[in-house]
């Protein structure tokens, strides 16, 4: 009964590569997001979706595609990785209201060597 | 524009210790809603508790409470007789009425010692 999942939960690859990071939500929500915390802890939030609408996209490297085939998953896809990408990934997810309080995921540690 | 200053970068207490975490926040939203996340040695991110600009009650959950002041732009957190198991890093959040964003602070990392 994982409210936010994220898989894979660590992640080590080479410069270069290719990878994707994949987020479901059991919670209901219609509002799905993708955050990058640097080394620092610092958290930046990277997309956005609402019922498969993308509706935040920061400015991060178009290498970073995010693909939403319905409103419980987001997915996150990496091209040509390069070693400013090592961080930690979290997915969360709300409802769309302000309100709304947003759920994170257990993170994904992405290591580029 | 928004922002949110966590200007505690780390602080150290001896554990039973009281310990107030300070966040203060930028916005021109006359509605806005403030967060406080948790972030233990474990890395998930753990949400602790939501308030609305309109609603200046402080709150109080077991040893945590929470002191909203609109009037200084202020959303500080304290830990009552702090335990080891608080050791963890702290964000304070803010989202406006008009945005999707949740902007973060800079976090704080709390160290209780035994």
């Amino acid at each position: 009964d994982t409210a936010v999942s994220q898989t894979p939960k660590y992640l080590v690859t080479q410069m270069g590569n290719d990878k994707s990071i994949k987020c479901e939500q059991n919670l209901g929500h219609d509002t799905m997001y993708w955050y990058k915390q640097d080394s620092k802890k610092f958290l930046k939030i990277m997309f956005s979706y609402n019922n498969k609408e993308l509706i935040i996209n920061e400015t991060v490297p178009n290498r970073f595609s995010p693909k939403s085939p319905d409103k419980a998953h987001l997915n996150l896809h990496i091209n040509s990785l390069e070693l400013g990408d090592s961080a930690v990934y979290f997915c969360a997810s709300s409802r769309r209201t302000p309100q709304e309080t947003q759920y994170f995921g257990p993170g994904t540690r992405l290591l580029v060597l | 524009a928004q922002k949110v200053t966590q200007a505690q970068t780390e602080i150290s207490v001896v554990e039973k210790e009281d310990v107030t975490l300070d966040c203060v926040y930028e916005t021109r939203d006359t509605t806005y809603y403030l967060f406080w996340y948790k972030q233990p040695p474990s890395g998930e991110l753990v949400f602790l508790i939501r308030r609305n600009s309109f609603d200046e009650q402080n709150e109080i959950s077991g040893r945590y409470s929470w002191n909203f002041q609109k009037s200084t732009s202020s959303f500080n957190f304290t830990i009552t007789a702090s335990q080891v198991v608080d050791s963890a890093v702290y964000f304070c959040a803010l989202r406006g009425f008009e945005g999707d964003k949740i902007i973060f602070g800079k976090g704080t990392r709390l160290h209780i010692l035994p």
